[in-house]
């Protein structure tokens, strides 16, 4: 069984910075596509971004809203997903959740928290 | 980047009636790659249906979704009272990923 265990989140100071882990099991994570979603309390999904597989170089891709701020990379050994969130502010305080897809299938974690406030 | 359009924004069925789900993409969705979650307060998001037709795991087959190229549809054929939720729509097929804004499903 596919699982994905997103973990990392907490609070943060506007401007500071915040590095989110996506750890999978149950699948080799490198051979596919994943995706960073967010939700802001009492909004609906956001796309954050791609982050290819393997095949494609990991090659990345950002919603306009994160773009220069936030970077991912992979980890194989950990068979892990990575977000690192720099100079963040108020507006990104949501709920992160990592996705994969298999054969044209999602599969989601159950999110990680994080709150960006002074 | 394909924007999706959801409607209605809250239909009001009592358990037992059929819902039916909109979901209108901007342009053609890649491979049909579209899905549909069911959203409760303070939950994660639950996979209903993938690639607009595939039934995911452990969902009851009163759900179904149908379509393809811009045109989506989630149908609950009689619903039941843990079925009263938002749901959403995504397109996965291409970069950026979009999703629609809801659909709200309440009891009347």
């Amino acid at each position: 069984e596919v699982q994905l265990v997103e973990s990392g989140g907490g609070l943060v100071q506007p401007g500071g910075s915040l590095r989110l882990s996506c750890a999978a099991s149950g699948v080799t994570a490198s051979a596919h596509f994943m995706d960073w979603v967010r939700q802001a309390p009492g909004k609906g999904l956001e796309w954050v971004g791609r982050s290819k597989n393997k095949a494609n170089i990991y090659s990345t891709e950002y919603a306009a809203s994160v773009r220069d701020r936030f970077t991912f990379s992979r980890d194989d050994s950990k068979n892990s997903l990575y977000l690192q969130m720099n100079n963040l502010k108020s507006e990104d305080t949501a709920v992160y959740f990592c996705a994969i897809y298999i054969n044209g299938r999602p599969g989601w974690g159950q999110g990680t928290l994080v709150t960006v406030s002074s | 980047e394909i924007v999706l359009t959801q409607s209605p924004g809250t239909l009001s069925l009592s358990p037992g009636e059929r819902a039916t789900l909109s979901c209108r993409a901007s342009q053609s969705v890649s491979n049909n790659y579209l899905a549909w979650y069911q959203q409760k307060a303070g939950q994660a998001p639950r996979l209903l249906m993938y690639a607009a037709s595939g039934r995911a795991p452990g969902i009851p087959d009163r759900f179904s979704g149908s379509g393809s190229g811009t045109d989506f549809t989630l149908t609950i054929t009689s619903l039941e009272p843990e079925d009263f939720a938002v749901y959403y729509c995504q397109q996965y097929g291409s970069s950026p990923g979009t999703f629609g804004q809801g659909t709200k499903v309440e009891i009347k």
